[in-house]
């Protein structure tokens, strides 16, 4: 049973413009929501992270939007540039438990 | 202020054999977490740990795999009786005891059961 599910397994995205991200979750528990990057041989290393609390999060060119009622939410990546090219993972937890992860979405920026 | 190592980064053993993954914890990080990853997989939960306890181990398989946390070194996630299903990429993270905050991982260790 996937509590954090990312639905995209790819995505392919022009340099310069907008990177989209999606993720759903079904525990209404979950308060805290994390994204995470990952190059092929490496462990993944930790982009931006939400609280419940919140509805968005920006830190330079990387946005988390959280949509509670929805169970939903995106990372936008602006503009998008070649070393973006990574599997994004959509991970979350409810207060003191583990961390779950999605599956993950491979994006590729296109020269 | 290194951060979250693990040992070895590629590990070969033969089935029957016993796997042993180290994974030692950003400084003043309690918690400890090991993930599996399958070949074109999500990373999949297995055990979450605090210094001599284990929070949550509803993802270790029953039967051959354990962890531990002890007070003094590193966590260690043991695989008795390897089989070929058990090749996978293995990640531990680590975060302090504080609630709702990131984990940090390691660059994992990549076992291959020959």
């Amino acid at each position: 049973d996937q509590q954090v599910k990312q639905n995209s397994p790819s995505l392919s995205v022009q340099e310069g413009r907008i990177s989209i991200l999606n993720c759903d979750y079904t525990n209404s528990m979950f308060d805290y929501f994390l994204w995470y990057k990952k190059y092929p041989a490496e462990g993944p290393t930790f982009l931006i992270s939400i609280s419940s609390i919140k509805d968005k999060n920006e830190d330079g060119r990387f946005t988390v939007f959280l949509n509670k009622s929805a169970k939903h939410l995106s990372l936008h990546i602006v503009p998008s540039q070649p070393g973006d090219s990574a599997v994004y993972f959509c991970a979350a937890s409810a207060r003191d438990d583990k961390i779950i992860f999605g599956k993950g979405t491979r994006l590729h920026i296109l020269p | 202020n290194a951060g979250v190592m693990q040992n070895p980064r590629h590990l070969v053993r033969r089935r029957g054999q016993e796997a042993r993954l180290r994974c030692s914890p950003m400084k003043g990080h309690s918690h400890v977490y090991w993930y599996r990853q399958l070949p074109e997989e999500g990373l999949k939960f297995m055990v979450y740990l605090q210094k001599e306890n284990i929070i949550d181990e509803s993802g270790m398989p029953k039967e051959r795999f354990s962890a531990e946390f002890p007070k003094e070194g590193p966590s260690i996630l043991r695989i008795q009786q390897v089989v070929r299903g058990d090749s996978a990429a293995y990640f531990c993270a680590s975060s302090p005891q504080v609630p709702n905050t990131e984990a940090f991982f390691g660059q994992g260790t990549r076992l291959t059961v020959v």
